[in-house]
């Protein structure tokens, strides 16, 4: 199957800072990826779709001010989570598709804690 | 939106029992795919299956996108079995999966 890479798997930052999250695609091609948020005990929720050469499209709800996305190139995406505070801690998961494919392969997932 | 519905929610099974996890989504759809969420949070790919049925060794997932549903059986459970077992859904015409509630399942030796 497909791989999709995801750094860091773990970072601590203190409030106010601002953490950035990496999600590349080792073997293929992505023009489109995925990133999503999971709380503990509950399951993945789409934050926003990442478009290659263009601006991501955002769900409902979350603040394209906070979390920025970039998508530079065709293996690389990346969320940054602006001006960090404790409830942003949580599980970040990226996803992508190879073009042309319909199944999803997942990053390693990234735990922020913000203290 | 879509409804992606897991059952049971928690599953408890002694080393070696069969189980059968079923999800449950309320529109049709045209990609469905099951995934192992492992204990440290990795999401491994089980099977891409938006209808039929599928056998992978000790797994196997029949989806039945007329009634809506999918069904994921787990034979001669291991311990490593153990996780969260999600489903997920794509509509026609949309790029991004909608994840079901999950189904976390604990295999005890």
């Amino acid at each position: 199957g497909a791989v999709v890479s995801q750094h860091p798997s773990r970072v601590i930052c203190k409030s106010g800072t601002s953490v950035k999250i990496e999600c590349r695609s080792l073997d293929f091609q992505a023009t489109t990826m995925f990133w999503y948020r999971q709380f503990p005990k509950k399951s993945l929720m789409l934050m926003a779709t990442s478009n290659e050469g263009s601006k991501a499209t955002y769900e409902q709800g979350v603040e394209k001010d906070k979390f920025l996305i970039n998508h530079a190139s065709l293996t690389l995406s990346t969320l940054t989570v602006t001006s960090a505070h404790p409830e942003d801690s949580s599980f970040y998961i990226c996803s992508a598709r190879p073009n042309g494919n319909t199944e999803a392969f997942f990053g390693q997932g990234t735990r922020l804690t913000v203290v | 939106g879509i409804q992606v519905e897991q059952s049971p929610p928690d599953l408890i099974l002694q080393e070696g029992a069969n189980s059968t996890l079923r999800c449950n989504f309320s529109d049709s759809v045209n990609n469905l795919q099951w995934f192992h969420q492992n204990p440290w949070g990795q999401l491994i790919n089980l099977f891409y299956i938006p209808s039929g049925t599928k056998q992978n060794g000790r797994l196997s997932a029949t989806t039945v996108a007329t009634e809506r549903y999918s069904l994921l059986y787990i034979s001669s459970s291991q311990t490593t079995d153990s996780g969260v077992y999600f489903c997920a859904v794509r509509l026609g015409g949309f790029q991004k999966l909608v994840f079901g509630t999950g189904t976390r399942l604990l295999v005890s030796p």
